[in-house]
């Protein structure tokens, strides 16, 4: 079965600090990899997405960057952290040349806060 | 841009009754897909339905569509304790990749034993 670890499950931060994330997806192959940010209360803002190595889109000009070293490991960074970067960061996958009728699998997030 | 809205924003009841959740969104879609998040976890995907069906079932779960309205309902039936959590509606919008779903800002229940 399929599986995606996200680490760490919380983070606390200075401002101006660098930034890693990381994500993993066992149990299949050539997935799609996706970052969504979500603020308190609110719903999910799609960030960075990759259809395969090397592959990122950008969704919103941000402070943050994306990286798929490897066809299954998903990375988010930061040079300089903001207040604003703090959030719930949250790691999915979808089948790889999926439709729109794939669904997301998403890990268990990162708690990052920017102090 | 955050395309579904849930309504109510926060539904208490108590076990056994039903819950009903609203979406509406404001473009045509592919389809509509509903998540839950327990507390300080990811999303978990419960139910998706096309843009060409009306209804759809999964358990206890009751999905409606209502494409000319843009508009879904999430039912969940004899509800418990477990079931509280937050709930959100995604769509997939025509016109743009597959990989962009979009969620709205989600449906607080709380059920009380």
């Amino acid at each position: 079965s399929q599986t995606i670890h996200q680490w760490p499950a919380t983070l606390v931060q200075p401002v101006g600090s660098p930034l890693s994330l990381e994500c993993t997806v066992e149990g299949t192959s050539n997935p799609n990899l996706y970052w969504y940010r979500q603020a308190a209360g609110r719903g999910l803002q799609l960030l960075f997405y990759s259809v395969g190595i090397g592959q990122i889109s950008s969704e919103v000009p941000q402070n943050l960057s994306a990286s798929r070293p490897q066809d299954r490991q998903f990375i988010l960074s930061s040079k300089k952290l903001l207040l604003s970067d703090s959030g719930f960061y949250l790691c999915a996958w979808s089948v790889r040349g999926g439709s729109y009728n794939s669904p997301l699998h998403f890990g268990n997030g990162t708690r990052l806060t920017v102090t | 841009s955050q395309q579904g809205e849930e309504d109510p924003q926060a539904l208490s009841i108590q076990e056994g009754e039903n819950a009903t959740m609203n979406c509406s969104y404001k473009t045509s879609i592919n389809n509509l897909q509903w998540y839950r998040q327990n507390s300080g976890r990811g999303l978990v995907h419960l139910i998706l339905i096309r843009s060409n069906e009306r209804e759809k079932h999964s358990g206890r779960l009751r999905v409606t569509l209502d494409t000319s309205k843009k508009s879904s309902s999430l039912l969940i039936t004899a509800s418990r304790a477990a079931d509280t959590a937050s709930y959100f509606c995604a769509t997939a919008p025509m016109n743009t990749g597959f990989q962009k779903l979009v969620f709205g800002t989600g449906t607080r229940l709380l059920v009380s034993p």
